[in-house]
């Protein structure tokens, strides 16, 4: 239950929307979450969905959540250059060491002007 | 401001020596945790603390160290048992290890080199 799996590059040019995938294994996810990575610092929390629902809107994020194929997304609207990041999801799981986050390894956004 | 702080930046390790990243956080997060970031993968847990004087080991505990003798502080030593510790470090924490507020918050992440 704790395979978290994305593909590993995106790239999109500016202004398009952006669509980074991620699964996940264990259905007995509670929160999902995505995160971003800029070179050489620590990841700043995005969003996070609950396990119950289907979609989170944040602005230009949108979150959706399939539990039945247990597949994640994150969608950015109008993709800026300052955009260009690495993308983490992120699983905690019920039962699970409390406070368990398990991630992916993450997606590299790369947008171009 | 409330946030996370991790130092140094950066760091050289000598062979055979052992180091202490900092991590103080003053968000009054019972948990704190410790990953470990190579090139091109996830982040895999080191060691983790939710509550003071109390921690358990992670995925990948083998030759690091830890202590939780304060609520604000998790250090964690690279020792010379470590024998491939170039890495990125991130240092996390929550306001509790259930729920919502397990929600992770990260620092800036120290960068750790051997010389």
């Amino acid at each position: 239950g704790e395979d978290v799996e994305q593909s590993l590059f995106l790239s999109v040019r500016e202004g398009d929307s952006s669509v980074i995938n991620c699964t996940y294994t264990d259905s007995s996810s509670t929160y999902l979450y995505w995160y971003k990575q800029e070179p050489g610092a620590g990841l700043q929390l995005l969003t996070y969905i609950f396990s119950n629902m289907d979609m989170k809107q944040d602005q230009r994020l949108t979150v959706l959540l399939n539990k039945k194929d247990k597949h994640l997304s994150l969608r950015i609207a109008d993709t800026q250059t300052g955009d260009s990041a690495i993308y983490f999801c992120a699983e905690s799981i019920r039962g699970s060491t409390l406070g368990r986050l398990y991630f992916g390894r993450g997606t590299q956004l790369t947008v171009w002007p | 401001d409330g946030g996370i702080t991790q130092s140094p930046k950066y760091l050289f390790r000598k062979e055979g020596q052992n180091v202490t990243l900092s991590c103080e956080q003053n968000l009054n997060h019972d948990a704190m945790y410790w990953y470990r970031q190579d090139p091109g993968q996830g982040l895999r847990l080191i060691y983790y603390s939710q509550i003071v004087n109390d921690f358990q080991k992670g995925d990948i505990a083998e030759g690091y160290s830890v202590s939780r003798e304060k609520k604000e502080s998790f250090p964690l030593t690279v020792t010379s048992a470590q024998k491939n510790p170039t890495a990125f470090y991130l240092c996390a924490s929550s306001e509790m290890a259930s729920g919502l507020k397990e929600t992770q918050y990260f620092g800036p992440g120290t960068r750790l080199l051997v010389l």
